[in-house]
């Protein structure tokens, strides 16, 4: 297995313009997770999926972030507009289960300027 | 709701010497433990696990670590650490019972190894 694909892997944008990041899980993975990561808050979880429905969102920063899982292999988190405190690297992340742990892609660096 | 603390932020080692990151957890059964590590510009990558049996777990790039259920901990040791270990670890803890299947993650641990 491939493992978790992200893409793209670097994202620079201009303030006030949509970004839309993409993943990959796991090939039978029931369970697909966002993060965002940066200097000032760590990992922070955003959204994730089981069985492609959204279970917990609470994460997700403001009405700006919207996340889908249209079918178990593809998932998008889009920002729009996005503006220069959105710059993090996002992980997807996806999991069998909570014994399993998760299995993390390489994650997208995005740059807001 | 679990949660989980990583005491120290940075840590500094020489090569050849042996470590020991600390991680305490808080969650009222018997929980899920990850110990992950990430390396600069990657994702992370799952060293080890603990969810029943042998308290001592034994990881990849050889890594160990111990559940200790009386002091709440689950510290990742390796006894002789090479320049490849410099990264950043994070401990995560999820719930056994419920939880959705979330793990909550500590905020990592700076490994740097002196030559």
């Amino acid at each position: 297995d491939a493992g978790v694909i992200q893409s793209p892997r670097h994202e620079v944008t201009e303030m006030g313009q949509e970004v839309t990041l993409r993943c990959k899980p796991i090939s039978g993975h029931d369970y697909l997770f966002w993060y965002r990561q940066t200097m000032m808050r760590g990992l922070e979880l955003l959204i994730y999926f089981n069985n492609n429905v959204p279970i917990d969102d609470s994460g997700m920063p403001e009405d700006r972030f919207s996340a889908k899982m249209p079918n178990a292999s593809f998932s998008t988190l889009k920002i729009q507009p996005s503006e220069p405190r959105d710059s993090a690297v996002y992980f997807c992340a996806s999991s069998s289960g909570t014994a399993f742990g998760y299995t993390f892609g390489s994650g997208t660096r995005l740059t807001v300027v | 709701a679990q949660s989980v603390t990583q005491p120290d932020i940075h840590i500094t080692v020489s090569e050849g010497a042996s470590l020991e990151l600390r991680c305490n957890y808080s969650y009222g059964a018997t929980p899920y433990l990850f110990w992950y590590v990430q390396s600069p510009g990657q994702g992370l990558q799952l060293l080890l696990k603990y969810f029943s049996g042998d308290t001592l777990v034994q990881g990849i790039k050889g890594f160990e670590a111990e559940f200790k259920r009386s002091q709440s901990s689950f510290n990742l040791r390796k006894p002789s650490v090479h320049w490849s270990d410099a990264a950043e670890y994070f401990c995560a803890v999820g719930a056994s019972r419920g939880g959705g299947n979330k793990l909550t993650f500590g905020t990592g641990t700076q490994l740097k190894v002196e030559l």
